[in-house]
């Protein structure tokens, strides 16, 4: 069974807080994706990363980083959190194009 | 870069009706195209993909069809069951680019009993 887990299920900061969400799978997958979730606008990439130290920014880069130091570990980073980053975030896995496989998300409240 | 869109964002239907959601996509050379199905407070997960070569996939109750002409594709459920209810997003992705997976905004599918 394919695993991606995500460090935490729910996460409070404060505004301007340096935010670290971790996500780790355990297929060898070279693909992980980092997305965003917001109501009625779907899964809007943030960062991928096809290989390690490897990344592509998204359609949403802004505000955000990551880092891809071990093939199974994809972190994204909120360098000074924001009240509009409160959001869920979703942490993706795969082989390049085949079944993407998520982890359980984690709904951040920045305050 | 790839723009994936998404009709209609919410559909209800009568149980055992057929339910159809559709996108378009804009990078002619996407090649890749799955769908998920996210049921409320859980993960998306793969429920069928289509590959450009393909022009129709079926799956029991499940169809996507692709028209690489038109650039798009949709989805196709019948005899709809009120576990059907859920929210499913479509997504395109090109191999040059090792696989980005773009997504549509989503469609609430409600199966009324």
């Amino acid at each position: 069974d394919v695993k991606v887990t995500q460090s935490s299920r729910y996460l409070v900061k404060r505004t301007g807080e340096k935010v670290f969400l971790e996500c780790v799978q355990d297929m060898d997958h070279e693909n992980m994706f980092w997305y965003r979730q917001d109501p009625g606008l779907g899964l809007r990439l943030i960062y991928f990363s096809y290989d390690v130290k490897m990344k592509e920014k998204g359609d949403i880069p802004e505000g955000y980083s990551v880092s891809r130091e071990k093939k199974e570990r994809f972190s994204l980073i909120l360098e000074s959190a924001s009240t509009n980053q409160t959001s869920m975030y979703l942490c993706a896995s795969s082989f390049r194009q085949s079944e993407a496989f998520f982890g359980q998300g984690t709904r951040l409240t920045v305050v | 870069g790839e723009n994936v869109e998404q009709h209609p964002s919410t559909l209800s239907v009568q149980e055992g009706d057929s339910a159809v959601i559709k996108c378009t996509y804009s990078d002619s050379a996407s090649n890749y195209f799955p769908w998920y199905k996210q049921e409320l407070g859980k993960r998306p997960q793969l429920i069928i993909d289509i590959r450009s070569n393909v022009g129709e996939k079926k799956d029991q109750r499940i169809a996507v069809t692709l028209n690489k002409t038109a650039k798009h594709f949709s989805l196709h459920i019948t005899e709809t069951q009120p576990e059907d209810s859920a929210v499913y997003f479509c997504a395109a992705s090109l191999d040059n680019q090792g696989g980005k997976l773009i997504f549509g905004q989503g469609t609430e599918l409600s199966v009324k009993p």
